[in-house]
């Protein structure tokens, strides 16, 4: 079983701080999302990561995969109320279809 | 272009009724994949289909639980004789292809009373 595991599982910080959210795991995989869930929605993709080692920025939000393909991490700059909810990772498994393992989230506050 | 449409949104079924969720890809789109989020968890894949196929149910309960994706029509996800300890977020998501992004729809939320 390919199990991602994310770190910290719940963060309540206040406005205009940065934090970094972790994903590690012990399995490969072709590539890793992020995605944010509100309260009674489905999860929304953010960013896919597919190289060992890429980096992907969007707006205050850093995206960096591991050189080995197995963890990646979040980092917001200056965090805003809206950036509430929670984020989970997500791997997809090499050479297959869009089967995703989802990591165990971790549930953010961002307080004004 | 419309999402991923479920419905229903909400569902609350007695212990030992059957429920049915539905799930309408978007257009274009002939992969579905079906996921459950129990209260607390994370999400669970538990089958992929593409049209009249099942091509992955690896996640898939033993008992009770079924899916189908027909030639014309939404997806069903079915479970029978539903417990308590079904109750969950179920969501489904469609891709246009078996290795493009698949986009989530806003899930049903299935209560067992």
């Amino acid at each position: 079983t390919q199990l991602l595991e994310q770190s910290p599982q719940f963060l309540s910080i206040q406005e205009g701080e940065n934090l970094t959210v972790y994903c590690n795991s012990s399995s490969v995989f072709s590539s890793l999302q992020w995605y944010r869930q509100e309260p009674g929605e489905g999860p929304v993709l953010l960013v896919t990561v597919v190289t060992g080692g890429e980096v992907k920025k969007l707006k205050r939000l850093t995206f960096q995969f591991g050189d080995a393909r197995k963890d990646s991490s979040l980092h917001i700059t200056a965090a805003q109320p809206g950036d509430t909810g929670l984020y989970l990772c997500a791997g997809v498994r090499v050479g297959g279809y869009q089967k995703v393992t989802f990591g165990t989230g971790t549930k953010l506050q961002v307080i004004p | 272009n419309a999402g991923v449409m479920q419905n229903p949104r909400h569902l609350v079924r007695r212990r030992g009724q059957e429920a049915r969720l539905r799930c309408s890809p978007m257009k274009g789109h002939s992969h579905v994949y079906w996921y459950r989020q129990l209260p607390e968890e994370g999400l669970k894949f538990m089958v992929y289909l593409q049209k009249e196929n099942i091509i992955d149910e690896s996640g898939m309960p033993k008992e009770r639980f079924s899916a189908e994706f027909p030639k014309e029509g939404p997806s069903i996800l079915r479970i029978q004789q539903v417990v308590r300890g079904d109750s969950a977020a179920y969501f489904c998501a469609s891709s246009p292809t078996r290795d493009s992004q698949a986009f989530f729809g806003q899930g049903t939320r299935l209560t067992v009373v």
